[in-house]
């Protein structure tokens, strides 16, 4: 069973530029959720996709969005690049029942976005 | 709003020791607990999933307990090797809508164990 897979790996942009990033989730999963890491601020969510809507956002500004499509994978875009959005960039999938104890979260490889 | 602290940041400990790393979380009101590995550069293991109604988990060499209403979470790694060298991640699902598809992590502890 393939795990969850996040395209490109790896990254190089220049400010102000856009960029988007691919994930595609384990077969039969419904939710997808990501997550940005830094050193500093650590892991912290940015929104969660589940049949195609955004359920959830977390504190982010306006210019990182994302989308779900009907198979599930998902994409997320960021406009005008600055120097802080460098970042590993993580998805994580599940079947999306949240709200039930057995839910387990599986994450993928990431893609490390530079921003120069 | 749920807060999730992770000591130690870091810890090195020799081969074939056993150790404990701490989780610990503000809000009792979750879902469930896991634990995950970062390997440098990597994405994330999933290592355990304890549900709330669940005391503890087993995997191997790996055992984490969960106690909900204190908001603790220990791991136990038995007769560590080389090869656990890793950063440790909790986290946890919280009760309520605002919270759904969402994961609130730890900022992590950096194991390294020395031959």
């Amino acid at each position: 069973k393939a795990g969850v897979t996040q395209t490109p790996r790896y990254l190089i942009k220049t400010r102000g530029q856009q960029v988007t990033l691919s994930c595609s989730p384990i077969s039969g999963h419904r939710s997808v959720s990501w997550y940005q890491q830094t050193p500093g601020q650590g892991l912290q969510f940015l929104f969660e996709y589940f049949s195609e809507t955004q359920r959830n956002k977390g504190n982010f500004p306006g210019r990182f969005s994302g989308r779900q499509f009907s198979n599930s994978r998902s994409e997320m875009n960021v406009s005008t690049l600055e120097l802080g959005d460098s970042a590993l960039y993580l998805c994580a999938s599940s079947l999306g029942g949240w709200g039930n104890e057995n839910t387990e979260a599986f994450f993928g490889q990431g893609t490390r976005l530079t921003v120069v | 709003k749920q807060e999730v602290t992770q000591i130690p940041a870091a810890l090195s400990v020799p081969e074939g020791e056993n150790l404990v790393l701490n989780c610990s979380f503000t809000d009792s009101a979750i879902y469930n607990l896991q634990w995950f590995r970062q390997d440098p550069g990597k994405g994330l293991t999933s290592l355990l999933l304890i549900q709330s109604s669940q005391r503890e988990q087993t995997s191997g060499r790996l055992n984490a307990s969960l106690d909900k209403s204190s908001g603790r979470s220990t791991l136990y790694i038995a007769a560590s090797q080389p090869g656990d060298s890793a950063t440790y991640l909790c986290a946890v699902t919280t009760v309520g809508s605002s919270n759904t598809g969402k994961l609130i992590f730890g900022q992590g502890t950096t194991l390294q164990v020395k031959p």
